[in-house]
């Protein structure tokens, strides 16, 4: 069965530090992978995807994800976090659907939460 | 950028109750889906819509849920009946190939 594991809960790191959050997905093909971030009360932003080519993916607000075949996983990287990048952050698969090419659901994590200190 | 529109934002509602929650999809995406996030937890998969019909669904979505799109544009889903443990937020998300997904802001869902 598809499943995302995101293993840390909740991570704290100093302002100006680097960050990676760490995603593993079980998936039996290639996958569709996505990392979303949510603030308190607000909706989910996209932050990259990917789905073929390049396994280093850039995405917005200077973070970057890095598909690794062979260790299952789609970890999320920022060489220094701001202040307003504290909120929830989620990694998600897509599965693909019976129609061919397109994917037929996201498979969520639990989410990462992450707080930044000054 | 195209969005998905959800309406509306907050809904409070009695158990027992009836109510249709609102989404307006990105016009040329074909791909339809329902998500829910309980307070507090992960997003989780409702239902998926292509073609006018159901294509998958979750053991979530019993049949206290329909979800329909009546007029060509706007796609809704319905709770027949809600209950307490229907307070969540719920997600519309559109899909197309190359693109992605793109979610809705999400409709707070409070049932008392």
């Amino acid at each position: 069965a598809q499943s995302v594991t995101q293993p840390d809960i909740h991570i704290t790191v100093s302002e100006g530090a680097s960050l990676e959050l760490r995603c593993n997905y079980s998936y039996g093909a290639t996958p569709y992978l996505f990392w979303y971030v949510q603030s308190p009360g607000q909706g989910l932003q996209l932050l990259l995807k990917y789905f073929s080519g390049d396994t280093l993916v850039q995405g917005i607000k200077g973070f970057e994800a890095e598909f690794k075949r062979s260790q299952s996983s789609f970890n999320l990287r920022k060489p220094s976090v701001h202040w307003s990048d504290a909120a929830e952050y989620f990694c998600a698969v897509g599965a693909r659907s019976s129609y061919g090419g397109a994917t037929n659901k996201l498979i969520f994590g639990t989410g990462t939460l992450l707080a930044v200190q000054p | 950028e195209p969005e998905v529109t959800q309406t509306p934002s907050h809904q409070v509602t009695q158990m027992g109750q009836e109510v249709i929650l609102r989404c307006v999809p990105i016009s040329n995406h074909l791909y339809f889906y329902w998500y829910r996030q309980i307070l507090g937890q992960k997003v989780e998969f409702l239902v998926s819509f292509y073609n006018n019909e159901i294509s998958e669904k979750s053991e979530i979505f019993d049949d206290q849920f329909s979800v329909e799109r009546p007029d060509g544009s706007n796609f809704t889903l319905k709770i027949r009946s809600t209950k307490l443990e229907d307070s969540a937020m719920y997600f519309c998300a559109t899909y197309q190939p190359n693109y992605g997904y793109t979610f809705g802001s999400g409709t707070r869902l409070t049932v008392v």
